[in-house]
């Protein structure tokens, strides 16, 4: 079975700082994707960022980065000079065969002024 | 916005009754995920389509069931329904395997 773990339930940081929020996840396939989505007090889920496995390159979006790490089946995400409007739950997930996105239980992250 | 719609956006009901969810995925999209999200809690995978047919199926109860229509729309049905079952429901939608899924805004369930 899928299982993805945020290790950390809250992060804090102060508003243009970097913060990483990590994320573990077990998985018995060679080919799958993970993903970092967001979701603000609007409650509205938002895509953050994906990377696909076979990828070895991380990927990245403006302010975000993800360190992957295969090997050790990490899936870290990097939020650079954070901003306000950055504050929201972050949820880590990984899909495999177009079957179904198993998340993590989410990292509540707050951005102090 | 996501161009994944869901109806209604809130819902009010009386413990033992039954409603339909809806939500229409983004043009294309041929994938339907419906997720449940009760207060302060993750996402809880529900159920899969893909073009009609039932794919996946998670930790969906016996009262509840879903359906893909020849348009590619969804439906959520949820029966008998109790207390806990307030929730946000949400459905997602993508093109395929590894595609970006696009959330709808949810729909609010409350049950009194």
């Amino acid at each position: 079975a899928q299982t993805v773990t945020q290790s950390q339930p809250e992060m804090s940081v102060q508003e243009a700082e970097t913060v990483t929020l990590s994320c573990t996840y077990d998985t018995s396939e060679s080919d799958y994707y993970l993903f970092w989505y967001k979701q603000p007090p609007s409650r509205q889920m938002i895509l953050v960022i994906r990377q696909e496995a076979y990828k070895q390159q991380n990927a990245t979006e403006n302010r975000f980065s993800v360190n992957f790490q295969k090997a050790a089946k990490s899936f870290s995400l990097k939020i650079s000079d954070s901003q306000l409007g950055d504050a929201a739950m972050y949820f880590c997930g990984t899909i495999q065969g177009a079957q179904k996105l198993v998340f993590g239980q989410g990292t509540r992250l707050t951005i102090n002024p | 916005d996501s161009g994944v719609t869901q109806t209604p956006k809130h819902l009010i009901t009386a413990t033992g009754q039954r409603v339909t969810l809806r939500c229409s995925p983004r043009s294309g999209d041929l994938s339907v995920y419906w997720y449940q999200q009760s207060l302060d809690q993750g996402l809880q995978f529900l159920i899969h389509y893909y073009n009609g047919e039932e794919r996946a199926k998670g930790n969906i109860l016996e009262r509840f069931s879903a359906q893909q229509f020849p348009d590619l729309h969804s439906e959520l049905n949820l029966s008998s329904l109790e207390l806990g079952d307030s929730a946000l429901y949400f459905c997602a939608s993508s093109a395929g395997q590894g595609a970006w899924s696009f959330f709808g805004q949810g729909t609010r369930l409350t049950v009194v």
